[in-house]
């Protein structure tokens, strides 16, 4: 059964038009991550979640917003998405920082039109 | 910051064939992960190691935590069409918060 689902699989959105991507887990992980992956590029991380703790990364546009309002779910928000935005967006989560690795969903992939 | 430089970044092989690819930094680090991505789906976690000099077999798959802390590799024996795929090398970076990085992937391609 998967651990982490990740819907929709693939989302079309129309630029400039806000669009949200979910994340659940049933795994009970304190950690939860977004990450952004481009073709033929590695997953870059967004940002993530230590409980209720959110660790942005530096170099992510204000473009992009999340919420985690409970344990198992997650959200990616993305306020105006540009053409550049288009790519495939990963859900993770760990049990805890540092202890093994971390379980990923199957994607969203997203298109921009 | 941190970098992981993961070598070769493409292979084509024929199948049947051996694979080894490698991963390596010039920061120490405590653990290494290996995943595997296939087309259009999210990472999956193959091994993980937690000590140096650390040797661990996952069927075909064995990876080695290097020595030194600052490098690992992962061989793949008598590859087999199911293999394809991208594998990348991760760690757990300490900056403020924890957080996983990947290095640029390696990406498998098999002949039959």
């Amino acid at each position: 059964d998967a651990m982490v689902i990740q819907n929709p699989r693939y989302q079309v959105t129309q630029f400039g038009k806000p669009v949200t991507l979910s994340c659940s887990q049933t795994l009970n992980h304190n950690v939860m991550y977004w990450y952004q992956q481009k073709s033929s590029q590695a997953p870059k991380l967004l940002f993530h979640y230590y409980d209720k703790d959110f660790n942005n990364e530096a170099d992510t546009p204000d473009n992009f917003q999340s919420r985690r309002p409970n344990t198992s779910f997650c959200f990616l928000d993305i306020r105006s998405p540009g053409l550049g935005d288009a790519a495939m967006y990963l859900c993770a989560t760990s049990r805890d920082l540092g202890q093994g690795g971390a379980f990923f969903g199957q994607g969203t992939r997203l298109t921009v039109v | 910051g941190q970098q992981l430089n993961q070598s070769p970044q493409s292979m084509f092989i024929q199948e049947g064939e051996d694979v080894s690819m490698n991963c390596t930094s010039s920061s120490i680090f405590n653990t290494w992960l290996w995943y595997k991505q296939d087309p259009g789906e999210g990472p999956v976690l193959l091994i993980a190691l937690y000590k140096a000099g650390e040797l661990t077999s996952n069927g075909r798959l064995t990876a080695q935590f290097g020595i030194t802390r600052k490098d690992s590799f992962l061989n793949i024996s008598a590859s087999i069409p199911s293999d394809v795929g991208i594998y990348f090398c991760a760690q757990i970076i300490i900056q403020g918060a924890q957080k996983l990085v990947f290095g640029q992937g390696t990406r498998l391609t098999i002949n039959p």
